[in-house]
């Protein structure tokens, strides 16, 4: 099966404080993961995809095949961070392009 | 990034009515467009993947004949909710594939609220 799971609903930390936000998936194949953030009140928008390797506003996330994660981390959470995080896995069969979402996780950054 | 509108933003309706729902994509074209539901403080739940020209594939559990989807043209998916029910109040975001460039990025609508009275 194809499933995406994200433990924490709710990740509460200090500023400055380093985060971590799980996510591990299953999937038989190549995985491509991603990682959506939304902003209160805003839409759903992408902030790093496992492929590119990019570190967006401090967040890296690397791609573990042998532990299925895709964990994504920050050195030093800022107030601004505040926000719902989604890990995403483009599932499906064929190249349908289809998403697969986790539950999400809450961040919260506490001054 | 591109951009993704919806419209309407919110609709309030009667139970029994039906409700169109449109997404466009703006500065791109699109052949794949994506339908999803989301509940209050949970997850994007996939309905539906709509294809230009071709008939929607709608995802275990979802009746296609209660959420139409028509992709008429390149930039244009529209879900239209029929005979809606209280039960079908929820938020409905939609996303719209964008295969130039290196990598396809998915991006999102700000997303419709239905509340079905």
């Amino acid at each position: 099966a194809q499933r995406v799971t994200q433990p924490e609903k709710l990740l509460s930390v200090f500023k400055g404080a380093p985060v971590e936000l799980k996510c591990n998936y299953s999937y038989s194949g190549s995985p491509e993961l991603f990682w959506y953030v939304q902003y209160s009140r805003q839409r759903l928008q992408l902030l790093l995809r496992h492929i590119s390797r990019e570190s967006i506003k401090g967040f890296t996330a690397d791609l573990n095949k042998g532990e299925t994660s895709f964990h994504l981390k920050k050195p030093f959470a800022q107030e601004e961070d505040s926000a719902m995080y989604y890990c995403a896995l483009k599932g499906g069969s064929g190249n349908t392009g289809k998403l697969i979402f986790g539950q999400g996780t809450t961040l919260q950054v506490k001054p | 990034g591109a951009v993704v509108s919806q419209h309407p933003s919110w609709v309030i309706c009667k139970s029994g009515t039906s409700v169109k729902i449109e997404c466009r994509s703006l500065d791109f074209q699109a052949t794949t467009m994506f339908w999803y539901r989301q509940f209050p403080k949970q997850s994007l739940m996939l309905m539906a993947t709509s294809n230009e020209g071709s008939k929607a594939t709608y995802e275990q559990g979802v009746e296609k004949d209660k959420f139409l989807i028509n992709h008429a043209s390149l930039t244009l998916s529209t879900l239209t909710v029929t005979s809606a029910h209280p039960e079908d109040s929820s938020f409905y975001i939609c996303s719209a594939r964008d295969i130039r460039g290196p990598w396809e990025t998915q991006y999102f609508g700000p997303g419709t609220r239905l509340l079905v009275l």
